[in-house]
This record gives structure tokens, sequence and C-alpha cells, in this order.
């Protein structure tokens, strides 16, 4: 079955909603990283989280290994944060990643 | 932020030819990756290496060789493109964290 996953599939939100998007893994993950991919592709790595709970600017992450899951947070959404958010993890310490298929954001005006 | 570059950034090849993907990486990290990532869907990994001489097989090797001649530097290739290899390609390097390249769409027609 698939290692990890990620909901919802998409979101759609109204500017300044928050929004709560969800990562669940299969096996204990030695890392946990997640990333923002905009809309054009470009990939950009948000938190690198493999334990408890993180902070930038209006986005949280907070991750509970012991119960193979991860949250990410964004507060008070803004257009700009549109795009295909991705959690992925490592299993094995050998730095490999394994991704999850992603949730597609789309914040309205 | 890591600065990773790839080149080309576009690429359309015909069945049968062969193909090079660059990537530069100027941060000294030992270990790169190359990923391709198909419509709607997360990154899956091709070959990784650990530095300078080294390449090792990802979950998705078939149909691809790679070549780390420094540690700046590493390549995918493409011996005998196929059409089914026509996606968008992403190298990154990093250890605990990874950054990405912008990636490369390579169309095999």
């Amino acid at each position: 079955g698939q290692q990890v996953q990620q909901s919802p599939a998409s979101l759609v939100l109204q500017e300044g909603e928050n929004a709560e998007l969800q990562c669940n893994f299969s096996s204990t993950a030695t890392r946990l990283q997640w990333f923002y991919q905009h809309p054009g592709g470009r990939l950009v790595s948000l938190f690198y989280n493999p334990s408890g709970t993180k902070h930038t600017g209006r986005l949280t992450s907070t991750t509970v290994t012991n119960e193979r899951r991860s949250s990410l947070h964004i507060s008070s959404s803004q257009t700009t944060d549109s795009g295909t958010y991705f959690c992925a993890i490592d299993m094995d310490s050998n730095y490999q990643l394994i991704w999850g298929s992603g949730t597609k954001l789309i914040i309205k005006p | 932020e890591a600065a990773v570059t790839q080149s080309p950034r576009n690429k359309v090849a015909v069945t049968g030819g062969k193909v090079t993907l660059s990537c530069n990486q100027t941060n000294n990290h030992n270990n790169m990756y190359w990923y391709r990532q198909d419509t709607g869907h997360g990154l899956r990994l091709i070959h990784y290496s650990y530095g300078a001489g080294s390449t090792e097989k990802g979950d998705i090797p078939d149909g691809y060789k790679a070549s780390r001649p420094s540690q700046e530097n590493f390549s995918l290739i493409l011996e005998l493109a196929t059409p089914s290899q026509t996606s968008v390609y992403f190298c990154a390097s990093g250890g605990y964290e990874q950054y990405f390249g912008p990636g490369t769409r390579l169309t095999v027609l």
C-alpha cells in the first residue's frame, strides 16, 4: 500500500480562512519534510520536521512520530498560498525520500 | 538556501535518441538526487549519489543512467529515450534537508 498518504487531495478555501493539511505514513519515519510546489513547478522546502512543532510565519508543522502523522497548518490563507503541498519521509536514514501525492490548495480572493 | 541549477529547462527529444540532463549545485553537498514527477503525482527517485564517482539506483532506475564526475555536477542520461520518459525531472542536493533545482520538462516524441 501507499507509504505516505496525504489528505485532502485538494482543498478550496476563501482568502483569510485557515488550511489544515494532513500526512500519514505507514512506517516509522526518521525524517519528514514538507514542500511547496509553485503552480509553475518550482519546489521549495517549507519544513524539515521529524518530530514536534515548528513555525515559520503563518505556517505551522506538527509531527507526532509515534502516531505516524504530520500536519501543516496555514493560518489566514492568501491567494499566493495556492499551489501543491507535499509531504516526504525517509524511513531508513539513507536520505531517500518517499513522497506523498500532494494536496492541491486553491485560495480564492 | 542551497543553489541547484538544471539544464536544459526544456527538451524535446525523439524516440531512440540520447538525452543528457545536467545538474549543478554550489553548496558542497555530498548527496545529490534525480527525481521524476508525472502530472498529479509526487516525485519518484531515479538515481542518487553520495559523492563524486558514486551513483546508486533509486526506486525507478530502469532506462536511466547517472554520472557524478565531481562534487558539483550530477547528470541523468537516457541512452534510448522512450515516450514513457516524458516527464518533469528534478535534481536535488542535500542530506537531512533536500534542496531542489527548477526542473527540466522533457518531451519524447
